[in-house]
C-alpha cells in the first residue's frame, strides 16, 4: 500500500533549528514534496526533491534519501511566522500525490 | 492575477441536497484537482482532470462528480449530499500532470452536511 508518516506535531523554540521526519512508500516515485499550511489557509509550495540530497531555499533545506525512503524539512532561525503545519507528499508512478496527514509546528517565544 | 479562486467560502447544507462547489483557474493549467482535508488526515485525492475534457477517479470518488468542459473551470458536485462529507475542500492545479510539477491550491471551501 501507499503510505506517508510524519510525526503529528512539534515544539520549537523562536530562533533555533527543526527537522521535520518524513517516511514514504508509494507505487512509483516521481519526486517529495514539501508544504506549508497555515490554519485556515491553503497548503503553499515550499520545496521539491526527486534526486538525493539537500536542497537549499533560504531558512528552509529539503533532504532526500530514496534508497531509505525519507525526507526532512529543516527550518533554521525559526520565527513566529514559521508556525503553521508542514505536509510531506510523495509523487506516485501515476504522477499523483500522496500526503502525509502534516506535522504541526508550533513557535515558542 | 488571481491564480486560483472557489466558490462559496464556506456552505451549510442539509443532508440530501445537491451541491456544486466551483474552481476557476487563469494560470492555463492543464491538470487540475480536487482533494477534502480532514482532521487527522491528510489531503485525499476525490477527482482529477489531466487535461481539459477529460477527468479521473481519485483516492474517495464515491458520491462526487465533476466535469472539465474547458481550460479554467473544474466544478466538483455533490448529488446528494451525506453528513460524512462534512469537510474542508480543496481544488488545485498544476501545470501538467508529470513528474516535479507543482500542485497550486486555492483558498478551500468549507462545507458542512447537517
Amino acid at each position: 500500500g501507499q503510505n506517508i508518516d510524519q510525526p503529528t506535531e512539534m515544539t520549537a523554540t523562536e530562533g533555533a533549528i527543526v527537522q521535520i521526519n518524513c517516511t514514504y512508500q508509494t507505487s512509483g516515485f516521481n519526486g517529495l514534496f514539501w508544504y506549508q499550511q497555515h490554519a485556515g489557509e491553503a497548503p503553499t509550495f515550499l520545496s521539491y526533491n526527486v534526486l538525493d540530497g539537500l536542497e537549499e531555499t533560504g531558512r528552509f533545506s529539503s533532504f532526500l534519501s530514496r534508497s531509505k525512503g525519507y525526507s526532512y524539512l529543516l527550518l533554521k532561525e525559526l520565527q513566529m511566522k514559521d508556525s503553521a503545519s508542514y505536509l510531506c507528499a510523495s509523487m506516485d508512478s501515476n504522477y499523483q500525490l500522496i500526503w502525509g496527514a502534516g506535522t504541526k509546528l508550533i513557535i515558542k517565544p | 492575477i488571481a491564480g486560483i479562486t472557489q466558490a462559496p467560502t464556506s456552505q451549510i447544507l442539509a443532508a440530501g441536497r445537491r451541491m456544486t462547489l466551483r474552481c476557476t483557474q487563469d494560470m492555463r493549467h492543464n491538470a487540475m484537482y480536487w482533494y477534502r482535508q480532514d482532521l487527522g488526515l491528510g489531503l485525499r485525492l476525490i477527482h482529477y482532470s489531466n487535461t481539459a475534457g477529460t477527468t479521473g477517479k481519485g483516492e474517495v470518488p464515491d458520491g462526487y462528480s465533476v466535469s472539465r468542459a474547458n481550460t479554467d473551470d473544474f466544478p466538483l458536485t455533490l448529488a446528494s449530499a451525506v453528513p460524512s462529507q462534512t469537510s474542508v475542500y480543496f481544488c488545485a492545479s498544476s501545470g501538467r500532470a508529470g513528474a516535479g510539477d507543482t500542485q497550486y491550491f486555492g483558498p478551500g471551501t468549507r462545507l458542512t452536511v447537517l
